[in-house]
This record gives C-alpha cells, sequence and structure tokens, in this order.
C-alpha cells in the first residue's frame, strides 16, 4: 500500500505573499496530478507532471516532479485570493484506483 | 456539457434508512469512482470500476455497495445508513483508470445521518 503525505495540511498566507505545498511517498510513479478544489465544487486538474525532474508552469503555479519520481511540489508566486482552495495530489496506479492525498488547504487573505 | 452529474445534491437520512446515490456521465468514460469528503480532509476511495462490467474495493468500502449499470452510470448503494456516513459523496469518471488521465469530477451529494 503506498503512503502518500501532503504537507502542510493547512496553510494560512497573506495576499501576494509565495508558498509551496509538497506531495511525498515511498513508492515511485509514472506521472502524479495535481488537483484543485474551491468551496463546494468537485476537484479539478490543474497538471500532471510525467517525467522525473519535470518543471511545468501554469501562470503563477509552478510544478515540479521529483528526479526519483517519487514526490512533486506545487509553488505558488504571489498568491491571490482566487487561489484559496484544497489542493490534492494523486499519483499514477496499475491496480486502476485513483487514491489522493490529504490534501493542503490553503486560505489566501486580502 | 453536462459532464458528470450527480443526484441527488441533498439527503437527509435516519440512521437505518436505505438510499442509492446515482451518478451518469456523459463523456464515454471507462472509468468511474465514488469517494466521500469528511470536513477538512481529502478524497477517500470507497469503490471504483475501472471498466464496464467491473467493480472493486478503494479504501473505506464498509457500509458501501455499487452497481456500474452500464457505461454510463455508477450508482452508490447505502444499505443501512449510520451517523458515521455522514459526508460529502463525490462521483468522478475518467477514460482510463488509475490516475492516467484526467479526471472529472461531479458537484457532490451532501448526505446528513441523523
Amino acid at each position: 500500500t503506498q503512503l502518500l503525505e501532503q504537507s502542510p495540511q493547512f496553510l494560512s498566507i497573506q495576499e501576494g505573499e509565495n508558498l509551496t505545498v509538497y506531495c511525498n511517498s515511498s513508492s515511485v510513479f509514472s506521472s502524479l496530478q495535481w488537483y484543485r478544489q474551491e468551496p463546494g465544487e468537485g476537484p479539478v486538474l490543474l497538471v500532471t507532471v510525467v517525467t522525473g525532474g519535470e518543471v511545468k508552469k501554469l501562470k503563477r503555479l509552478t510544478f515540479q516532479f521529483g528526479d526519483a519520481r517519487k514526490d512533486s511540489s506545487l509553488h505558488i508566486t504571489a498568491a491571490q485570493p482566487g487561489d484559496t482552495g484544497l489542493y490534492l495530489c494523486a499519483p499514477s496506479s496499475n491496480t486502476g484506483k485513483l487514491i489522493f492525498g490529504q490534501g493542503t488547504t490553503l486560505q489566501v487573505k486580502p | 456539457n453536462a459532464g458528470v452529474t450527480q443526484t441527488p445534491k441533498f439527503q437527509v437520512l435516519k440512521t437505518g434508512q436505505s438510499m442509492t446515490l446515482q451518478c451518469a456521465q456523459d463523456m464515454n468514460h471507462n472509468s468511474m469512482y465514488w469517494y466521500r469528503q469528511d470536513p477538512g480532509m481529502g478524497l477517500r476511495l470507497i469503490y471504483y470500476s475501472a471498466s464496464e462490467g467491473t467493480t472493486d474495493k478503494g479504501e473505506v468500502p464498509n457500509g458501501y455497495n455499487v452497481s456500474r449499470l452500464n457505461k454510463r452510470e455508477f450508482s452508490l448503494r447505502l444499505e443501512s445508513a449510520a451517523p458515521s456516513q455522514t459526508s460529502v459523496y463525490f462521483c468522478a469518471s475518467s477514460s482510463q483508470p488509475g490516475g492516467n488521465t484526467e479526471a472529472f469530477f461531479g458537484q457532490g451529494t451532501r448526505l446528513t445521518v441523523v
């Protein structure tokens, strides 16, 4: 059974600050997805990282896949209130299951 | 574009009652999933169906049953509801199983068991 940990669990920051959240595991993955869930909604896919060491940028969001493909990070530059939400990571699986980490709840205050 | 549709959106049950949560997708996806989400928590997988005709247990299957009725529909049944099953339930679908393609989620069903 893979162990997937996201940290921190909660983060409350002021608008304009930078932050990084992490997704770590003891297992190697062929790819990993990041989702964001806004209050009252279902999660929506932000990005999929596939190659070890890969860096993908989505406007102010930068996603990195670890060289060993066991971990990933999400960095947000100059956070805005619209970034508020629950950030979830989900690694690929050859069992058919889609398992999510516990998530990082981000609150960005104006 | 409807995507993934869940019904009902809200439900209150008494302990011991049964109910079925419905989920339908119109994207011709092979795989479908049921999750529960408790306050301040991520999503926990209850059951999934990697393809039409198959279902399998997820992380927290106890107290639930599922039916993959056809390629479009995947229902979740609570035979005898318990207060511990108070949660928000999400259905999702993807073209391929296991996080290899994008998963699309419904709006959720907010269930309270009293």
